[in-house]
């Protein structure tokens, strides 16, 4: 079993909707949660990161980190055709081994 | 600034060849990682260096695999006897700082093993 699970997609949203993307793990020592942003044969882009619990807010995206429960989510606010992408959540513990989920594919219509 | 840099974009080999990926990281950026991408799945990682040296190579498949950065910039991932399960996206990462969840990726190589 994959030490970060995520939730299979693919999505599609209107503009101007919320998109929720949402992540699990299993490593208890994980304490960096990172989301990425991976257009279609780009490389993956670094959104947010977080360490430990709590939530943290860019512009219209906010992360959230539970480490109670394991569970890690994005949300993705007003979006825009320009969001349309597959989004990729990784976790870490101290050092650098990302370990990635598979990535939800987001579709925003306009 | 530039990005991390890679080239080729693409490379297509036939099986039992050997092939040569390079990475060029950020300008002073001391650590660089090498991850894999699958089809539909996450990067999976593969070797991290911190300066010249490999600290960790213990994602390398097997021994057809190996990785240099001889200069602390440059690396170059280096595929013995090409097989068909190689092929994927490997994608390079380089951080500011050691041993850093702040990875900052390249647009990676498309290795396709024919």
């Amino acid at each position: 079993q994959k030490e970060v699970e995520q939730d299979p997609g693919p999505l599609s949203v209107p503009e101007g909707a919320i998109v929720s993307l949402n992540c699990t793990y299993s490593n208890s020592a994980f304490q960096y949660f990172m989301w990425y942003r991976q257009y279609s044969r780009k490389g993956p882009e670094l959104l947010m990161y977080t360490y430990s619990s709590g939530n943290k807010e860019d512009g219209r995206f906010t992360a959230q980190v539970d480490k109670s429960s394991k569970y890690i989510s994005l949300f993705i606010r007003d979006s825009q055709p320009s969001d349309s992408a597959t989004y990729l959540c990784a976790s870490c513990s101290n050092d650098y081994k990302l370990s990635f989920g598979a990535g939800t594919t987001v579709t925003v219509r306009a | 600034g530039a990005g991390v840099s890679q080239t080729p974009s693409n490379k297509v080999t036939e099986k039992g060849k050997y092939v040569e990926l390079r990475c060029d990281p950020i300008s002073g950026h001391t650590a660089l990682y090498w991850y894999r991408q699958s089809l539909g799945q996450g990067p999976e990682f593969l070797i991290y260096f911190q300066g010249t040296g490999a600290a960790d190579d213990s994602g390398l498949p097997n021994d057809r695999f190996f990785a240099v950065r001889p200069e602390g910039s440059v690396s170059t991932l280096k595929i013995q006897r090409t097989e068909r399960g190689d092929s994927a996206v490997y994608l390079c990462a380089s951080s500011l700082r050691p041993s850093s969840y702040e990875q900052y990726f390249g647009p990676g190589t498309r290795l396709t093993v024919t």
